[in-house]
């Protein structure tokens, strides 16, 4: 089983659509949470952090279940703009460090 | 500010050759992070450095690659001898210090090096 893994889609929606995007991981140890955005060709950028409480950042919410291990996105009024991969991240605290391990990334396509 | 660079932006060569990758991390950031990216794989840790020291390197392939770090301000992946199935997008990730002695959880990365090793 993969430590983190997502649908890779491809999401397509209308434009003004809700769309989400779930991710599950298998180690019970992880420690924290991220959602990065993976523009084509271009390299990852944090979107957001994920916490218990869940958070919010304008049309964009994150939400964390600890007792299912899973992850979510909540991408509301979607935009042309928001088309890209959706990479989710999950971190694991180590003698060295946050080691953190990438999803393979949900793609999602905005159209008019 | 200048944000992590990477050179080349894009690497063709020949299955045997060596392969030098180069990175220069943001200022100040104490962490430095080498992936790859695949499509079937996707992003892969293959190393990190904490301070110029080499914290974990168990997701690197084989020995045919090696990675340094001389300094606060640069670092190299290697390859070789370079093989068709090396052929990835490589990327390089700094990140900060946080309090708690944890890693900086926001990585900023490079632009990545296309390698095609034909």
């Amino acid at each position: 089983r993969k430590e983190v893994e997502q649908d890779p889609g491809p999401f397509n929606v209308p434009e003004g659509a809700t769309v989400a995007f779930n991710c599950t991981y298998s180690n019970s140890a992880s420690q924290s949470f991220f959602w990065y955005r993976q523009d084509c060709r271009k390299e990852p950028k944090l979107l957001m952090s994920v916490y218990s409480s869940g958070n919010e950042d304008g049309r964009f919410t994150a939400q964390l279940n600890r007792a299912s291990q899973y992850i979510s996105l909540l991408i509301r009024d979607s935009k042309l703009s928001d088309s890209a991969t959706y990479l989710c991240v999950v971190g694991i605290l180590t003698g060295g460090g946050n080691k953190l391990t990438f999803g393979t990334g949900t793609q999602l396509k905005v159209e008019l | 500010d200048a944000g992590v660079i990477q050179s080349p932006r894009h690497e063709v060569t020949e299955m045997g050759q060596e392969v030098t990758l180069r990175c220069k991390p943001i200022s100040g950031h104490d962490y430095l992070f080498w992936y790859r990216q695949t499509m079937m794989r996707g992003l892969e840790l293959l190393i990190y450095f904490n301070n110029n020291v080499p914290i974990d390197d168990s997701g690197m392939p084989e020995d045919r690659f090696s990675a340094k770090m001389p300094n606060a301000s640069f670092s190299t992946l290697k390859i070789q001898p370079s093989e068709p199935r090396d052929s990835a997008v490589y990327f390089c990730a700094s990140s900060p210090r946080q309090g708690g002695g944890s890693t900086g959880e926001k990585l900023f990365f490079g632009s990545g090096t296309q390698l095609s090793v034909l």
